[in-house]
């Protein structure tokens, strides 16, 4: 176990409204994901964080934003959800050591429904 | 433009006799890849990994193989067992050039099937 959790388990929102999505570890780990994952594509990473308040984006980042004031929360914001946002999203750490091939270790994920 | 492939959405074998997943690559700057297993409304979880400096990496009924040439990756798992069902995707990384490092890129996965 990883001690990654992720908040909500599940989510029911409309169209237009702002989402957020927690993820919190326990492992002090520097490096933190957000990834997601839908039908046909595997897993996509949105956006990442390699420390407090450093962030960059990742493959599909559009209509994403995110936020790390915290070592152990990593937030990922909908500013305003579309149904092409309705999907399974996974946070992952690994601890970044310089130099090292990392293992990224995954939290249980959220199941986003925009209707 | 996919980067790691996995051809074979789906995977049929029966319990007992040998899985084999494939994945290929075209970065040639990859130079570490795993293997994850993905149980429905679980996350993913990690199960091997190989270093590109190594051809084969064993973990219990677990190996990898890993051919550069080729740039391809196969998983074994022997004897394959009914909860091995699950999807399995690979992924790969390239060495650490700086903060934006240690990015994995997914294949679309493979769903495995071991009949009882």
């Amino acid at each position: 176990d990883a001690g990654i959790t992720q908040s909500p388990r599940h989510k029911v929102t409309e169209t237009g409204t702002p989402v957020t999505l927690r993820c919190h570890q326990t492992e002090n780990h520097r490096y933190m994901y957000w990834y997601r994952q839908d039908p046909g594509h595997g897993l996509r990473l949105i956006h990442y964080s390699y420390g407090v308040k450093d962030t960059d984006k990742g493959e599909v980042s559009d209509g994403y934003s995110v936020s790390r004031s915290k070592t152990e929360d990593f937030l990922l914001t909908l500013e305003s959800a579309t149904s092409s946002q309705t999907s399974v999203y996974f946070c992952a750490i690994t601890e970044g050591l310089a130099g090292g091939q990392e293992t990224q270790y995954f939290g249980p994920g959220t199941r986003l429904l925009v209707l | 433009d996919q980067q790691v492939k996995q051809n074979s959405p789906s995977l049929s074998v029966q319990e007992g006799r040998i899985s084999i997943l494939n994945c290929d690559y075209t970065n040639s700057m990859f130079d570490y890849f795993l293997w994850y297993k993905k149980y429905p409304a679980e996350g993913p979880t990690f199960l091997i990994s190989i270093s590109s400096i190594k051809d084969k990496n064993e973990d219990g009924r677990f190996t990898v193989f890993l051919n550069k040439s080729a740039k391809h990756l196969s998983l074994h798992i022997v004897p394959s067992q009914p909860g091995d069902s699950a999807v399995y995707f690979c992924a790969a990384s390239a060495a650490y050039s700086g903060a934006g490092s240690y990015q994995l890129t997914f294949g679309k996965g493979t769903k495995l099937s071991v009949i009882p």
